[in-house]
């Protein structure tokens, strides 16, 4: 079973318009952290945002929210005011704290954001 | 720091030869993982290190595949004999074992075997 689903291969969206980019997660684990990077075409992966399961509060960077709904395991990125260095490749991982594998980065497959002038 | 490195960044090879990628982790991280990202897989997590033991291997594909960690800062990963389906991007990266622990990826290396 998937433990990372990204469900939009890829998506668009108008220069300075907000995007959401969808992820749900599957574990039993109570104690996990999620993890977004963003691959640009030139081909590294950059850390955006973390966010714990016991995090009271949606995290932020900037322009980066996560919109954590526990409940239904579901960790959005949503990226406020697009610009074009935005188009680029978005994954979803996680973390699971408590596994006997804790040192692993589960991935989902993806998001290919593009971002229209 | 110089974040994490990894060489050669570009490497074509023919069919049969060996191919050796290297990697140096930001001094202080525990942990070392190799993944490789091709279109058809996305990324795969091959192998992973901790305080450089290897941990969790079950993602190397083949016997053809092996991972070294002879230090803390330095780790390879050897193919002897490279096939075409090897070819791919193959990145490096880093974490510590506490707190949030994200994953510090290298530039990757980017394999063709011919």
């Amino acid at each position: 079973a998937q433990k990372i689903t990204q469900t939009q291969p890829g998506m668009f969206v108008q220069e300075k318009e907000a995007v959401t980019l969808d992820c749900t997660y599957d574990t039993s684990d109570p104690s996990y952290g999620l993890f977004w990077y963003k691959q640009p075409s030139s081909g590294e992966m950059i850390f955006l945002i973390y966010q714990g399961s016991y995090d009271q509060q949606n995290a932020t960077e900037g322009r980066y929210s996560l919109n954590f709904q526990k409940a239904r395991k579901s960790a959005n990125l949503v990226i406020s005011a697009s610009q074009l260095g935005d188009s680029a490749m978005y994954f979803c991982a996680m973390r699971e704290f408590l596994s006997s594998n804790t040192g692993k980065l589960i991935f989902g497959q993806g998001t290919t954001l593009q971002v229209k002038p | 720091d110089a974040g994490v490195i990894q060489s050669p960044r570009h490497e074509v090879t023919e069919m049969g030869q060996e191919v050796t990628l290297r990697c140096k982790p930001i001094s202080g991280h525990d942990y070392l993982f190799w993944y490789r990202q091709t279109m058809m897989r996305g990324l795969e997590l091959l192998i992973y290190f901790n305080n450089n033991v290897p941990i969790d291997d079950s993602g190397m594909p083949e016997d053809r595949f092996s991972a070294k960690m002879p230090n803390a800062s330095f780790s390879t990963l050897k193919i002897q004999p490279s096939e075409p389906r090897d070819s791919a991007v193959y990145f490096c990266a880093s974490s510590l074992r506490v707190g949030r622990a994200e994953q510090f990826f290298g530039p990757g290396t980017r394999l063709t075997v011919l």
